[in-house]
């Protein structure tokens, strides 16, 4: 079954950019019904939903964070990746990648998440 | 207006009928289907219900969802201590082009 793992920098400073990736095993991130999608939970509050790739690079991206954020994917490593620029406090949480079911529009594989402090 | 808004809690004894609400509007629930999530801390969300009512494979048929013009609720029915968890609705907003997680609803035991 697909299984989906992040990974990065547990500690970002304030100003720099954030930068994960999730790692996508037993299945192909190429999937044509699939997207891939990050989500975060910022400390103390609700899950939030950044954005998502689909293995032909169409993007969509949740627009309060629309001018920081670029997700990319990279086929050849099954792997789908977040950037989010100029990061700041409000950035610290935890951090999920998920699968993206494309018609029925429901996230039903999930990362363990990971936990990322903007400190400096 | 593209919010999606929950009670902030919910409680009940052991056996009891649960029920948790999700209000959207017209871009959101009133388009489009909602699935719901289960989230315990320090681990992933679990997909509880998608397309309104469908349950995935292993989850236990006390979990039941609905939806009804720009409204949704899931209920749990014959709750269980292991049910204590926070719960999300979550559905595509056309307006926002993206998804929208409802605010929440921490469910006690």
């Amino acid at each position: 079954q697909v299984q989906l793992q992040e990974s990065g920098p547990g500690l970002v400073k304030p100003s720099q950019a954030l930068s994960l990736t999730c790692t996508v095993s037993g299945g192909s991130i190429s999937s044509t019904n699939s997207y891939w999608s990050w989500i975060r939970q910022p400390a103390g509050k609700g899950l939030e939903w950044i954005g998502r790739i689909h293995a032909s690079g169409a993007s969509n991206y949740t627009p309060s964070l629309k001018s920081r954020v670029t997700i990319s994917v990279d086929t050849s490593k099954n792997q789908f990746s977040l950037n989010l620029s100029s990061a700041t406090a409000a950035d610290t949480g935890v951090y999920y990648c998920a699968r993206d079911h494309y018609y029925d529009s429901y996230m039903d594989v999930w990362g363990k998440g990971t936990t990322v402090t903007v400190s400096s | 207006q593209s919010a999606v808004t929950q009670s902030p809690s919910a409680s009940g004894t052991p056996g009891q009928r649960v029920s948790i609400s999700c209000s959207g509007s017209s871009s959101n629930i009133g388009r489009n289907t909602v699935n719901w999530y289960q989230h315990l801390p320090g681990t992933a969300p679990k997909l509880l219900i998608y397309s309104n009512n469908q349950r995935p494979s292993g989850v236990p048929a006390r979990f039941s969802g609905s939806k009804s013009g720009t409204s949704a609720s899931l209920a749990i029915s014959g709750l269980q201590s292991e049910d204590e968890a926070d719960y999300y609705c979550a559905v595509w907003d056309d307006s926002l082009n993206g998804y929208i997680f409802g605010t929440g609803t921490q469910v006690t035991v």
